[in-house]
Order: structure tokens, then C-alpha cells, then sequence
């Protein structure tokens, strides 16, 4: 139990366009979800927490505008990078917790996202 | 606010040898533990975890870890490890509002 799945699980886009990422529970009802960014050979670093129903709440330094969060069911969260650049570039990662057992993380298998 | 340091950023390691790999953290409040490995390419996937009782966790794959309130310490040990046993490991400490904190990775090289 207690899957969660990401996609697609690569992608390449042009500089400017906006690119959408998935993030499902496919198990369990997910009443948050964490938004982490990998750069190559780095630790995770979250950039927002995400509730079903409200606003996302971003860590400092990451542009809201931006990173386009929105958590519109208990299973289905997505992360869009708006007019992406080259330095948006990263291994983007999602994570789950459920309602009750919050303490505990079910990490999606991550997107890579190249702008070219 | 809370902090984690993993002392060693690569360790080789022999197959069928012991393996320590250390963490550390740092935190004003009551902490949760835990250590996720990532394979190459992949998400992360949960050792073990310490959220409060016994201090020796024992986890997936013959992990286990302990934690130390003294020494703010959370070990990962394995007694013998495996060519597979070789990817990316992260310790990470979170609180009460559940955001994980994650130390920088050891990368886990084991050779035949």
C-alpha cells in the first residue's frame, strides 16, 4: 500500500513554455503533499506543502508565481513551472501523507525536468 | 528550526562488510527521525523510521539505526552489505508540523 505516482516521469520543454507535474495517491487518501526540488548529487529541498482545498504554503525563496501549486483532491496534486527556464532544470519530487499518519512520507519516483 | 548533518558524503564499502553511515541533527523541539535511500533515478523509499519507545529501529533490507537524545545522533548500520545495497542515503528529521529537513546524502558505494 500506500503508493504514489508521478508524471510523466521525465520531460523535456522550450524555454518559456509551462510544464505541468502530477502527483496521485493511488491507495490512500492524501491530505497533504510536499513538493521537493533534487538538484544532481544534492539533498531534497522542499519548496511547498500542500493541503487539499487551500492555498500552498511555500518555503522561503521559492516564487509562488512560479511553481504553481494546487491540491484539488485528496489524491491528485500538480506543480506547474511557468515559463520555465534553463534553471529550472531539476529532478522535481512529490510526497504524501495521510490523513492520521501524517509522521510518515510516501515519496512519488520523482520528474526530471529539462528546459532547453 | 532543525538541521541534519550526514559526516560522510561517500563511503565505499566492501560487499559482505559492515556499514555506519552517520547523522546528526540539530533541534529545539521533539524530533522524528528517519533514513530513506534513493537508487538512481528514483524516488525516495523509507528505511526506518524513529518516532518515539525503543531507541534501536530496525528497518527494511537488515537496516538498522539508533537514536541517541544525548549525542543528538541517528546511526544507520548494516551488519553485511550487498552490491544492491549501493545508492544514495538520506537521513532527515522532521517535527510537529511534519516538514521533513534533509541531510545532504551519503553515497553508499559497495564493491565485490
Amino acid at each position: 500500500g500506500a503508493v504514489v505516482s508521478q508524471h510523466p516521469s521525465w520531460v523535456i520543454c522550450k524555454s518559456g513554455t509551462s510544464v505541468k507535474i502530477e502527483c496521485r495517491s493511488l491507495d490512500f487518501q492524501a491530505t497533504t503533499m510536499f513538493w521537493y526540488r533534487q538538484f544532481p548529487k544534492q539533498s531534497l529541498m522542499l519548496m511547498a506543502t500542500s493541503n487539499e482545498g487551500s492555498k500552498a504554503t511555500y518555503e522561503q525563496g521559492v516564487e509562488k508565481d512560479k511553481f504553481l501549486i494546487n491540491h484539488a483532491s485528496l489524491t491528485l496534486s500538480t506543480l506547474t513551472v511557468t515559463s520555465a527556464h534553463p534553471e529550472d532544470s531539476s529532478f522535481y519530487i512529490c510526497s504524501a501523507a495521510a490523513l492520521g499518519d501524517e509522521d510518515e512520507q510516501y515519496f512519488g519516483p520523482g520528474t526530471r525536468l529539462t528546459v532547453t | 528550526a532543525q538541521s541534519v548533518t550526514q559526516l560522510d558524503s561517500q563511503v565505499p564499502v566492501f560487499e559482505e562488510a559492515p556499514v555506519e553511515l552517520r547523522c546528526n541533527y540539530s533541534s529545539s523541539v521533539s524530533v522524528y527521525l528517519f533514513w530513506y535511500v534513493q537508487y538512481p533515478n528514483q524516488g525516495l523509499q523509507l528505511l526506518l523510521k524513529y518516532l518515539s519507545g525503543s531507541t534501536l529501529v530496525k528497518g527494511i533490507n537488515g537496516f538498522e539505526a539508533e537514536f541517541n537524545k544525548s549525542q543528538t545522533s541517528f546511526h544507520l548500520r548494516k551488519p553485511s552489505v550487498h552490491i544492491s545495497d549501493t545508492a544514495e542515503y538520506f537521513c532527515a528529521v522532521s517535527s510537529n508540523d511534519y516538514k521533513l529537513s534533509f541531510g545532504a546524502g551519503t553515497t553508499v558505494t559497495v564493491r565485490a
